[in-house]
């Protein structure tokens, strides 16, 4: 097991709803990225947290953010949800916040919107 | 041009077969590469990692070719259990990590 734990596991929203997911890192590590998986793509980095701060973003808009808390566990949030938000949400933990660093995913939150 | 490309298969290949994948990048800056494993619906677990030339691992090889910027995986022997979407990975420097959409395998008896 990779101590990264994720909640909740599986979840239901319709659309224009607002959901929060979660992400408890390993121990040590103080890098959070989270990804969206949607099915047989790759995994597609949304961004990244780094001491409480973030460090990095790829290509999804504003209504997807997320904060980093002192024990460096994360929240990703997702505003006005769309059809096209569902997806198997992915958390990764790593240590140094730069790409270059194994990562450790959590199982993931599978979120399905109808 | 994608920055991460890679065959997606799937691959069918009997017991005791070797296979090989292939995965190419862009940004000819990249230092390090990994290859994870992901079985269906479960999250990616890393394979191998490839820092220079190579990296061998029992029954699996990983190596880099910088010049024409790909990297391969060599399954050796193959097991039941190696069936799984391979996932190229390829850290573009900074902070960005970059997935690659995977490559299946079927391993069959």
């Amino acid at each position: 097991e990779t101590g990264v734990t994720q909640s909740p596991t599986h979840l239901i929203k319709t659309r224009g709803q607002q959901v929060t997911l979660r992400c408890s890192s390993q121990s040590g590590h103080n890098t959070v990225s989270w990804y969206q998986q949607a099915l047989g793509q790759g995994p597609q980095f949304i961004f990244q947290y780094y001491r409480e701060e973030e460090n990095g973003r790829g290509n999804f808009p504003p209504r997807f953010s997320g904060l980093q808390f002192p024990n460096y566990s994360s929240e990703l949030n997702v505003n006005a949800l769309e059809l096209d938000d569902s997806a198997l949400y992915l958390c990764a933990s790593s240590l140094g916040g730069t790409a270059g660093e194994k990562l450790f995913f959590g199982s993931g939150t599978q979120l399905s919107v109808l | 041009r994608k920055e991460v490309e890679q065959d997606p298969g799937p691959f069918n290949v009997p017991e005791g077969a070797t296979v090989a994948f292939n995965c190419t990048y862009s940004n000819s800056a990249s230092q390090s590469f990994f290859w994870y494993r992901q079985d269906c619906r479960k999250e990616p677990k890393l394979l191998m990692s490839v820092y220079s030339s190579g990296n061998e691992d029992g029954r699996f090889t990983a190596q880099l070719n910088r010049a024409s910027q790909y990297i391969s995986l060599l399954i050796r022997d193959s097991k039941l259990s190696d069936s799984a979407t391979y996932l190229c990975v390829v850290p573009t420097g900074g902070f960005k990590t970059i997935f690659g959409a995977g490559t299946r395998l079927f391993v069959k008896a």
